[in-house]
């Protein structure tokens, strides 16, 4: 089945380090995305990737890093500078190159720092 | 920019009851706009898309939205709801640029089905 997988789903961090959240996709996607999502607030985008070696800053960049060495994975580091890392992350791509191209989703990662 | 409004962060609705979910652009392009929705701890899924080919949109689940250029709206319905339609549902608009294609959400309706 072709989709998108981020593990792990639940992860706790204690304040002071960095943590890395795993997305892969199988859908052949140029574009993965990667957005915070806190209650009342909706998405916010981090990160986002049109083509492999290559991504842009969100709108929330701040205490994050991400990396796109190869096509299929996009993997977002939650560094010790993030002053509230605790939420739910998701991960998406899209075939990307077009406007209003659908954006698929992962899972979801679910990160409490203790 | 381009933004959404979703009107409503709680509806609720009695089982077989019309279901409404408020949703308002702001776009100075003719606009990409999207429902999706989710169930809890869950990733998204896409509920249907406006190309701008045809202003009334049927999607999954038997919801549809109209959209309204003159009212700046993309209003989500469904005729008779069912307890499985509760989740959370979020409007999106489209935003490209040279750096690629943006979706900027609104906040979210979380829609309760009373039995």
């Amino acid at each position: 089945d072709g989709g998108i997988t981020q593990s792990p789903k639940y992860l706790f961090r204690k304040e002071g380090q960095n943590v890395t959240l795993s997305c892969e996709q199988n859908l052949n996607h140029d574009a993965m995305y990667w957005y915070r999502q806190d209650p009342g607030q909706g998405l916010r985008l981090i990160y986002y990737s049109q083509i492999v070696n290559d991504f842009q800053k969100g709108d929330i960049a701040e205490g994050y890093s991400v990396s796109r060495e190869k096509k299929e994975s996009f993997p977002l580091t939650v560094t010790s500078a993030q002053k509230n890392p605790t939420a739910f992350y998701l991960c998406a791509s899209s075939i990307g190159g077009l406007a209003g191209v659908e954006q698929f989703f992962g899972p979801g990662t679910r990160l409490t720092v203790l | 920019a381009q933004s959404v409004t979703q009107l409503g962060s709680h509806v609720s609705v009695s089982e077989g009851a019309l279901v409404l979910l408020r949703c308002n652009y702001s776009s100075s392009v003719p606009p990409y706009l999207f429902w999706y929705v989710q169930y809890p701890n869950q990733g998204l899924q896409l509920l249907l898309k406006y190309t701008s080919a045809a202003t009334l949109v049927k999607g999954i689940n038997g919801f549809e939205a109209e959209f309204k250029k003159s009212e700046t709206s993309f209003h989500l319905t469904k005729p008779s709801a069912h307890m499985s339609d509760a989740a959370e549902y979020f409007c999106a608009v489209s935003e490209w640029k040279s750096s690629g294609d943006k979706l900027t959400f609104g906040t979210g309706t979380r829609l309760a089905v009373r039995p």
